[in-house]
């Protein structure tokens, strides 16, 4: 059974780092792009970037590039998301999923990782 | 980037009819290759989204045969033959065809 478990909920202050993770069991998961999902309050899907485990291949959306690092570690299965410095319009529910390349879609997703950004 | 345009973006049905919804891109999701990668989520509240659809009409493992899709080059449709109740939420399509890939901006589906 395919599963991605996400690290649990965050409430940091403005200006502090973060790093949230993804790990994946029930599937190669070196054969399959991990992808990030930004759903701010009340608001839609925004995608934010996959990586490649196998080889570190990463591509970001330009709304995010330079704001955040993916990141991953296919020793422990792991997909990391993180920032160094988070603002208050951080504050979001993140979801990981698997992105499969023959299907053209994110299949399979974690259970979500509430960020709260709050002074 | 391309842009994804769903409408309408709240639709209200009574359980037993059908449902539709559209999605536009900005330009033509056919890739390179042929194929053309566009699909459909689905997010109940509280709830991470789930693949329903992949490359404009095939049906994710699991999903009910009244979920269907089709269109081609810039328009596609997600219909649903009967609406039930789980069927409530929201709902996206995806472009996958070109990075970055885009959602729509979610169809909320609810019960007259």
């Amino acid at each position: 059974e395919v599963q991605l478990v996400q690290s649990g909920a965050e409430v940091k202050k403005p200006g502090e780092s973060l790093k949230i993770s993804c790990k994946g069991s029930g599937f190669r998961f070196t054969n399959y792009w991990i992808g990030w999902v930004r759903q701010m309050p009340g608001k839609g899907l925004e995608w934010m970037g996959v990586i490649y485990p196998d080889d570190s291949d990463t591509r970001y959306s330009p709304s995010f590039q330079g704001q955040v690092t993916i990141s991953a570690d296919k020793s422990i299965t792991t997909a990391y998301l993180q920032w160094r410095s988070l603002k208050a319009s951080d504050t979001a529910m993140y979801y990981c999923a698997t992105y499969d390349s023959l299907k053209g879609g994110f299949d399979y997703w974690g259970q979500g990782t509430l960020v709260t950004v709050s002074s | 980037d391309i842009v994804m345009t769903q409408t309408p973006l709240s639709s209200p049905v009574t359980l037993g009819q059908p449902a539709s919804i559209s999605c536009r891109s900005s330009q033509s999701l056919v890739h390179s290759n042929g194929n053309s990668y566009l699909s459909w989520l689905h997010q109940r509240p509280g709830q991470p989204p789930r693949l329903l659809i992949y490359k404009i009409s095939n049906r994710f493992s699991g999903v009910p045969d009244r979920f269907s899709g089709n269109g081609a080059g810039t328009d596609f449709t997600l219909k649903i033959s009967r609406v039930e109740a789980e069927d409530v939420g929201v709902y996206y399509c995806m472009q996958a065809t070109q990075f970055p890939h885009t959602f729509g901006q979610g169809t909320k589906l609810e019960i007259k």
